[in-house]
């Protein structure tokens, strides 16, 4: 009840491109639902986050879909470009308690 | 820069030694989460304590783990008689009530048990 599944594992996508990752949770109780970005040797940075009130968030290039029926969000990156090269987490959780996040997808912009 | 410092960065253990990580939050952040990362896997969470509480500590390994977050000083994740399994990186973040939902993550401790 506690899992976020997220897919694809790994994505490579032209630079200029959209680059779009998938997660899907169970559980119901969970609140907050952020994206998290990390580059090789760094600890996960905050890159946006969504409440369940609300089924979409746009920052820059960074937009959240949330489907609460679904249970699925999902981060979509406008015109990515290299150095949008990382991995991304999503993850989800209930008040201010401890995070689940799900497995990471790899993300690669070419040129 | 008042971010969640952990030392050390690196950390070499042979088999059967003692690791001790090190996390001190941001200024004014009383709630500590520690995390564990696998290569190529996510981040699991480990423990969640507060000022010289533990709160939730469902993901530990029952045997040859322990964390604390005394009064005074950093947070402190210790692991006894390491085994090559223990090699990952480890995450501390911080949190503070009154800015909800505000994690703010270390840079990690990466952990090689030789």
């Amino acid at each position: 009840q506690q899992q976020v599944k997220q897919s694809p594992q790994s994505l490579i996508v032209q630079k200029g491109g959209i680059s779009i990752i998938n997660c899907a949770y169970e559980n119901t109780a969970f609140d907050y639902f952020p994206w998290y970005q990390q580059f090789p040797g760094k600890g996960p940075a905050l890159l946006i986050a969504i409440r369940p009130d609300v089924s979409e968030k746009k920052e820059g290039r960074f937009t959240i879909s949330f489907n609460k029926s679904a249970k699925q969000f999902s981060l979509h990156i406008m015109d990515s470009q290299p150095g949008d090269s990382a991995t991304y987490f999503c993850a989800a959780t209930f008040g201010n308690e401890k995070l689940t996040f799900g497995t990471g997808t790899r993300l690669t912009i070419i040129p | 820069n008042a971010g969640v410092m952990q030392n050390p960065r690196h950390l070499v253990r042979r088999r059967g030694q003692e690791a001790r990580l090190r996390c001190s939050p941001m200024k004014g952040h009383s709630h500590v989460y520690w995390y564990r990362q696998l290569p190529e896997e996510g981040l699991k969470f480990m423990v969640y304590l507060q000022k010289e509480n533990i709160i939730d500590e469902s993901g530990m390994p029952k045997e040859r783990f322990s964390a604390e977050f005394p009064k005074e000083g950093p947070s402190i994740l210790r692991i006894q008689q390491v085994v090559r399994g223990d090699s990952a990186a480890y995450f501390c973040a911080s949190s503070s009530r009154t800015t909800n939902y505000g994690y703010t993550f270390g840079s990690g401790t990466r952990l090689t048990v030789v």
